[in-house]
Order: C-alpha cells, then sequence, then structure tokens
C-alpha cells in the first residue's frame, strides 16, 4: 500500500522568505508519480507539478523549485521570496499512471506580510 | 479551453434527501475521479471512471452512494438519503487518455446536510 506524509501540518513566514515544504512517500513501486497541488482559501485545486519516478531532476518554475530524492523517498517544494499570494494548503501526492491519488494530509502555510 | 466544471458549486440539503453532483470533465479528457475533502482534512479517493465504465470504486461508501460516468453528458456522483456526516466538499478531476496522468481539478461542490 502507498502512503504520503506530510509533517508539517502549519507553517508561518514573514513574506520573502524562503519556505520548504516536506513530503515523504512510501510505495513498493518502482514506477510511479508524485504531485503537489495548491488550495488557496477559495478552495480549489491547482495543480502545480507532476514528477515520475524515473525522472530525479530538480525543477524550477519561476519562484517555486521541487527536490526529488528517491534515496529518501522525499519530492519537497520550496517556495523563495515567499509571497502573501502563497498563503494556501499544499498537498504533496502520488499515483501509478491512470489510478487513484492518494494525498497527504496537507500543510497550510501562511504568509505574514 | 474551458476547465473542469462542477456544478452546482454549493448545495444544500435536509437529512433523508439525495443529493446529485455534477461533473464536465475538460475537453478531450475521458477519465473522471471523484474525491471526498471532509473538514480540515486532506482528500480522500472515492471512484474513478471512464466513459460508461467504473474502473476503481474502491473508495466508496458501500451504501447510499452511487456514480456514473455515461456515453453523453456529465459525470454524476448521487447520495441518496443525506446524513450529517456527508457534508464536505466533494472534487472531481479528469485526465487525458494520452498517458501524462496529470489530474485537474474542478472547483468542487461543497455539500452541507442539515
Amino acid at each position: 500500500a502507498q502512503k504520503v506524509t506530510q509533517a508539517q501540518t502549519e507553517i508561518s513566514v514573514v513574506e520573502k522568505e524562503d519556505v520548504t515544504l516536506d513530503c515523504v512517500y512510501e510505495t513498493r513501486d518502482t514506477t510511479y508519480y508524485l504531485f503537489w497541488y495548491k488550495q488557496p482559501p477559495s478552495g480549489e485545486l491547482v495543480f502545480l507539478i507532476r514528477r515520475n519516478s524515473f525522472d530525479e531532476q530538480n525543477e524550477i518554475s519561476g519562484r517555486y523549485s521541487w527536490n526529488f530524492q528517491k534515496s529518501t523517498s522525499s519530492f519537497n517544494f520550496t517556495i523563495t521570496a515567499s509571497q502573501v499570494v502563497d498563503s494556501a494548503v499544499y498537498f504533496c501526492a502520488l499515483n501509478f499512471g491512470n489510478e487513484k491519488l492518494t494525498f497527504g494530509t496537507g500543510t497550510r502555510l501562511t504568509i505574514i506580510p | 479551453n474551458a476547465g473542469v466544471m462542477q456544478n452546482p458549486r454549493h448545495l444544500v440539503r435536509r437529512r433523508g434527501q439525495e443529493a446529485r453532483l455534477r461533473c464536465s470533465p475538460m475537453k478531450g479528457h475521458s477519465h473522471v475521479y471523484w474525491y471526498r475533502q471532509l473538514p480540515e482534512e486532506g482528500l480522500k479517493f472515492m471512484v474513478y471512471l471512464q466513459k460508461e465504465n467504473i474502473i476503481d470504486e474502491s473508495g466508496m461508501p458501500k451504501e447510499r452512494f452511487s456514480a456514473e460516468f455515461p456515453k453523453e453528458g456529465p459525470s454524476i456522483l448521487r447520495i441518496q438519503q443525506v446524513v450529517r456526516g456527508d457534508s464536505a466538499a466533494y472534487f472531481c478531476a479528469s485526465s487525458h487518455p494520452s498517458g501524462n496522468y496529470e489530474q485537474y481539478f474542478g472547483p468542487g461542490t461543497r455539500l452541507t446536510v442539515t
């Protein structure tokens, strides 16, 4: 069975600080996909990124970056120079292709102006 | 290019009534997933459908809940005889059959049972 753990329930940082959200996963499969979603206060779920298990290259998109390390089963998400608009709940998730997503419990990020 | 559409956005039902939640996937997407988010919790998978087929319903409660994705029209999640514990946000997601496995979510339906 697969599992996703987001140990940080809530994080608060002052605007412009960098912040890293942790995600640790468990699976016995060799082929899998990892995702991050953002849920702002308005409630919708916004897709941020998908990684497959064969691609360990880190990815950067603007102020967002992701660090995928198979050796530690982690897929961490860093926001640099945080902004108030980054305040949201962030979910890490795992699946095996065209199957259900297994979500972590989420990390509530608050950016203090 | 419309995203995943869900309606209604908010639904209030009295205990014992039926709730029908609708989901129209993104254009070109033939895979639909339903998830439930209880207050202050993460999302839990309910059911995965393709056109006219239920692929995985391992997350569906055994009673009162059903889902369909007909050949024409939106996917429907139906909850019969709702109870207070059914109050939650219900999200639909869709993905393309090409194999990129990215699931895009609709805005959700917030169900309140009074």
